[in-house]
């Protein structure tokens, strides 16, 4: 069964730092790692690591992807209290079509 | 364009009534698919639908159904709820079952009492 940890569950930080989620993950035949941002219910779309694509970035927000060791981070720069939410991992497998298999989440509050 | 729409926001149901809950994906998606996220669990995958076909299932009881139409619009449904089934009921569109443009709607956030 595909399993997908993240840590911390939950971190508060003060506005300006910077802040590192991880999500490790177990899947047979893996295909896509994504992450989603939370605020209050629908989740929103970040980013898409693949095979052929582990590092992306976007604005102060950034993330890898380690096929070898199985992880992914998601790196937030000079965080704002905007920032704040749950952030989720989820990874999808080769045979699942577009079933996600997502870990609990990390909830980021951001403090000015 | 329009996102993905969930009717209705907020429900109230006692214990051992049904539920139907309602998903209309973004105009031209096929593919919709069916997670409960409870604080527990997490999110967890349902069904997913594609061209009226159950194309996916994840690990929950009979007591959990869900059909789509020719439009696309999708329905789920649980019967005989417990106070378990008290949760926040996502559904997500995409246009051929592609992660790329997966969207996913603000949910039903459904109470069992």
């Amino acid at each position: 069964e595909d399993k997908v940890v993240q840590s911390p569950l939950s971190l508060v930080v003060h506005e300006g730092d910077t802040v590192t989620l991880n999500c490790s993950y177990e899947v047979t035949n893996f295909r896509s790692l994504l992450w989603y941002k939370q605020e209050k219910k629908a989740p929103t779309f970040l980013f898409m690591l693949t095979s052929s694509g582990i590092e992306k970035k976007s604005g102060r927000l950034s993330s890898i992807l380690d096929k070898k060791e199985l992880f992914s981070i998601l790196n937030i720069t000079a965080t704002q209290t905007g920032d704040s939410a749950v952030y989720l991992c989820a990874v999808v497998a080769e045979t699942s079509g577009s079933r996600l298999t997502f870990g609990e989440g990390t909830q980021l509050t951001v403090n000015p | 364009k329009a996102g993905v729409t969930q009717t209705p926001r907020y429900l109230i149901k006692t214990r051992g009534q049904q539920v139907t809950l309602s998903c209309s994906p973004i105009s031209g998606h096929r593919s919709v698919s069916w997670y409960q996220q409870t604080p527990g669990q997490g999110l967890q995958f349902l069904f997913e639908y594609f061209s009226e076909t159950q194309r996916n299932k994840g690990n929950f009881p009979g007591r959990f159904s869900g059909r789509q139409f020719s439009n696309s619009r999708s329905e789920m449904n649980v019967s005989t709820l417990e106070l378990g089934d008290s949760a926040l009921y996502l559904c997500a569109s995409s246009l051929l079952g592609l992660l790329v443009g997966y969207t996913f709607g603000s949910g039903t956030r459904l109470t069992v009492v």
